[in-house]
């Protein structure tokens, strides 16, 4: 089945540091792909998308790239802040319409002043 | 619009008591999502609503969790018996139709059996 592989974290940086997670998955087909943002205590809310190969998403200052070739979807930040800490999901779509979301396990990222 | 909104926030219970989770998806939106958090299996898709209509819940763990959606404003996830391993964080989200990609997500449930 689809499935999405991300980094494991926590991953820890200083704030104004770059921020690379990365994102991997498999599909059949072309899913699209996600980033999601969960802030402690709240649910998920989406970061950014990408619906075909080659497109970038990008939101507040993130950004990634659908790359077909390398099955990847890394999210990047170039100054991350404090309020950036939270828990990342990268995720996919499939089934009929993309309705049904594949999550990867999230990653931890606590930025310090 | 207040999103999408869920009751009750925090959920403690005996094993073997039965748990009801609510939810209450955004207003015009077409697709209900339950979802599950577990710090061992992540996210996972239970069961997923079209206009009312249940059309996947593959994922629905066993016969004890059942998911209704008797209107558009409300759907409800029922657990019966409930086993300290339903413990978890369950949220609920909402999409407008086929098509649209963003899945909105409430606030989530975080159910404690004890």
């Amino acid at each position: 089945g689809n499935s999405v592989t991300q980094m494991e974290g926590p991953v820890t940086l200083s704030e104004e540091a770059f921020l690379t997670i990365n994102c991997t998955y498999t599909a059949t087909g072309y899913p699209s792909l996600f980033w999601y943002v969960q802030y402690p205590g709240e649910g998920l809310q989406l970061l950014l998308k990408a619906t075909k190969a080659d497109d970038k998403g990008s939101n507040k200052g993130f950004e990634a790239t659908y790359r077909k070739e390398t099955t990847s979807f890394h999210l990047e930040k170039g100054s991350v802040q404090v309020s950036d800490s939270a828990v990342y999901f990268c995720a996919l779509s499939e089934g009929e319409y993309g309705n049904k979301l594949v999550f990867g396990a999230g990653t931890i990222l606590r930025v310090k002043s | 619009d207040a999103g999408v909104i869920q009751s009750p926030r925090h959920e403690v219970t005996e094993m073997g008591q039965e748990v009801t989770l609510r939810c209450k998806p955004i207003s015009g939106h077409d697709y209900l999502f339950w979802y599950r958090q577990t710090m061992m299996r992540g996210l996972e898709l239970l069961i997923y609503f079209n206009n009312n209509v249940p059309i996947d819940d593959s994922g629905m763990p066993e016969d004890r969790f059942s998911a209704k959606m008797p209107n558009a404003s409300f759907s409800t996830l029922k657990i019966q018996p409930s086993e300290p391993r339903d413990s978890a964080v369950y949220f609920c989200a909402s999409r407008a139709r086929a098509g649209t990609v963003e899945a909105f997500f409430g606030q989530g449930t975080r159910l404690t059996v004890v």
